[in-house]
């Protein structure tokens, strides 16, 4: 079990600018999570795939971000024309698939990211 | 919306006194799971408690869901250096998603 590995640890960009993360979860895992984590506050419900299938996105989520996984394995998660309040720790979790949301999630280390 | 409190924010004990920290949702939950976050790193599964007045125990780690499944607590008895971190509940209303709490977190004076 290598855990969910994400990459960069840190991202700074000016704003305005395009910024794409990457996550691989743990390889028999088939849901992968995204989440936004502010300082003080708890992780924050992105989105979540089902093998390659997007099935719910948060409608915290604007249109300036896209998630992609596009065989079911790693994600990558785009922000586009970054803003200061964007500013954040973003991760990635992985699970097993359950019904009603109860399987453990096991998350990566994150991308802190900084916006200019 | 489907929230979930929780509280304290913070909680500083001296070692060897206990820690609970509360975890209350205005609606019914299906499930609540508890995520330990230590300063700097990602947060990672303690528990999950599935039924009306379910009591789990790991070690000096109490867990307890409410009756009514609206109300959730950690309680850890005898608190040590290593036990330092917030503490997470994250409580899932139904659906493929975990609402997480604010946390709290819990600091120790040796």
């Amino acid at each position: 079990d290598t855990g969910v590995s994400q990459d960069p640890r840190h991202k700074i960009t000016k704003r305005g600018q395009n910024v794409t993360f990457r996550c691989d979860p743990i390889s028999e895992h088939n849901r992968l999570y995204w989440y936004r984590q502010t300082l003080g506050q708890g992780p924050e419900f992105l989105t979540y795939f089902q093998n390659e299938a997007q099935l719910e996105k948060s409608r915290l989520l604007s249109d300036r971000f896209s998630a992609e996984r596009p065989k079911g394995s790693f994600s990558t998660l785009e922000i586009q024309r970054t803003e200061q309040g964007d500013s954040a720790m973003y991760l990635c979790a992985s699970s097993l698939a359950g019904t009603g949301g109860n399987q453990p999630q096991h998350f990566g280390d994150g991308t802190r990211l900084s916006i200019l | 919306g489907q929230q979930v409190m929780q509280i304290p924010q913070y909680q500083h004990v001296q070692e060897g006194e206990d820690f609970t920290t509360y975890c209350n949702s205005s609606t019914t939950l299906s499930n609540i799971q508890w995520y330990k976050q230590r300063p700097g790193g990602h947060p990672v599964f303690l528990i999950q408690l599935v039924k009306s007045g379910e009591v789990k125990k790991q070690k000096r780690l109490t867990f307890q869901f409410g009756e009514a499944k609206k109300n959730s607590s950690l309680h850890i008895t005898a608190t040590q250096t290593t036990d330092v971190g917030t503490y997470f509940c994250a409580g899932n209303f139904g659906n493929e998603k975990l609402t997480f709490g604010t946390g709290t977190r819990l600091t120790i004076i040796p």
